[in-house]
């Protein structure tokens, strides 16, 4: 089967500018999961979906990250604008149900400047 | 708040030795457990995973994990470890506090000398 794919893989941009990263994960996975990986860290969810509904997103700066997943498949995560310390790797995965093991994508390296 | 602890973040370890990677969680409720192995240049993947039953858990490459309840504790063990098992290991532990969410601990990257 396909894994999670996600988009673009790296990306470089200055403080206050805006970027988007794109995510799509395994067919029939209803669960979807943004995570921010800092170095030398563990994952941390950002935001969890269960289909096209958020489950969590207790950790997500909502001043200035959003994240939809229309139709319950693809799902795209937004910084605007972005500050230095977002500099991470962000990470996509999915599940078929929020309690099964994750899939992971191949993540984005995002550094600001 | 719940959280995973990971020890030894950094290890160096001689090609047929024994690994045992230490992870405990700070949740006094049902937990499913998991760890997570990320290779130089890979994704991050599945390497075992406790629901229940038999406490003692294989997965893939040799590996194996044992849930101790009562130390709210989920070690990862390998008794002769490979060069190519130099990568870096995650726990995570999968909680249910009225929200499901799993969180991951920071991480143990063993290096293993040829």
């Amino acid at each position: 089967e396909a894994g999670v794919a996600q988009s673009p893989r790296y990306k470089i941009i200055e403080k206050r500018q805006s970027v988007a990263f794109w995510c799509n994960p395994i067919s029939g996975h209803a669960t979807l999961y943004w995570y921010q990986q800092i170095l030398g860290q563990g994952p941390k969810l950002l935001i969890q979906f269960q289909n096209n509904g958020v489950v969590d997103d207790s950790q997500l700066p909502k001043d200035r990250f959003s994240a939809e997943r229309l139709k319950g498949v693809d799902s795209t995560l937004k910084i605007q604008p972005a500050k230095l310390e977002d500099s991470a790797v962000y990470l996509c995965a999915s599940s078929y149900r929020s309690y099964n093991e994750q899939f992971f994508g191949p993540g984005t390296r995002l550094t600001v400047l | 708040a719940q959280s995973v602890s990971q020890h030894n973040h950094h290890v160096i370890l001689s090609e047929a030795a024994s690994l045992e990677l230490g992870c405990n969680y700070s949740y006094g409720g049902t937990v499913n457990l998991f760890w997570y192995v990320q290779y130089p240049g890979q994704h991050l993947q599945l390497l075992l995973k406790y629901f229940s039953g038999d406490p003692l858990v294989k997965g893939i490459k040799g590996f194996e994990a044992e849930f101790i309840k009562s130390k709210f504790s989920f070690n990862l063990r390998k008794p002769s470890v490979q060069w190519s098992d130099t990568a870096e290991y995650f726990c995570a532990v999968y909680i249910n506090t009225g929200g499901f969410k799993t969180i991951f601990g920071a991480g143990t990257r063993p290096f293993v000398k040829a």
